[in-house]
């Protein structure tokens, strides 16, 4: 199983500001995602990331609200950009499990905005 | 679109009962359907999966059959302890390389 590491694990953040989560796997990954969980709520996923291409968004989501980098096969960035309450929430980072059929989660990154 | 469905919470039993908690998948094919939980300040673990119809997961004392009929992938445990308090998610994807749909969760509170 890949192991997945995120910084920061939690931060607190002042409205308007922007804050890029990092996500760094183990091993070399196919797929990257980013999802979002909302406070009492369930995992939404903002976007796929896959290595050398655009980021590909989900309904709700767009890349100037989000700004995804993939440099590589074990990193990517997730950007929280012009920050308001509602971005309040766990990010979370997972990679594909190639052919296990199971996606691997980081730790999350916790975000509260003032 | 696909969806999940599960039993809303709070469920509160106390220890040694019997838990179950439904989760139904709606979609197209017959993806495999995976149970996370989240501990309370922690990140998401892979309970259990099932690839396969008919396909049983199993881990810490909990179970869910995969039933292709029904598509459902109902959680069980025998005997819960106040260490199993958490939410719990059910899930399904096609392959891992796709999107996880999540259900809603379910928060169980064990209580001694």
């Amino acid at each position: 199983s890949a192991v997945i590491s995120q910084k920061p694990s939690r931060d607190i953040c002042q409205r308007g500001t922007s804050l890029t989560i990092q996500c760094q796997v183990d091993s070399q990954v196919t797929m990257m995602f980013w999802y979002r969980q909302q406070p009492g709520q369930s995992l939404t996923l903002i976007a796929t990331a896959n290595q050398g291409s655009e980021a590909t968004y989900e309904s709700g989501f767009v890349i100037d609200k989000f700004p995804i980098s993939r440099p590589n096969l074990t990193f990517s960035t997730l950007t929280v950009s012009n920050m308001s309450p509602e971005d309040s929430s766990i990010y979370l980072c997972s990679v594909d499990g190639g052919f296990q059929e199971t996606q691997y989660f980081g730790p999350g990154t916790r975000l509260l905005v003032l | 679109g696909n969806s999940v469905t599960q039993m809303e919470g709070p469920v509160t039993l106390s220890e040694e009962a019997f838990l179950t908690i439904n989760c139904t998948y709606t979609a197209t094919g017959y993806p495999s359907l995976f149970w996370y939980v989240q501990y309370p300040g922690e990140g998401l673990q892979l309970l259990l999966k099932a690839t396969k119809a008919d396909d049983k997961g199993s881990n810490k004392g909990f179970e869910a059959t995969y039933r292709k009929e029904t598509t459902s992938f109902h959680l069980e445990k025998g005997s819960v302890q106040v260490s199993d308090s958490a939410v719990y998610f059910c899930a399904g994807g096609r392959t891992s390389y796709d999107k996880v749909i999540f259900g809603p969760g379910t928060s169980l509170s064990v209580i001694p």
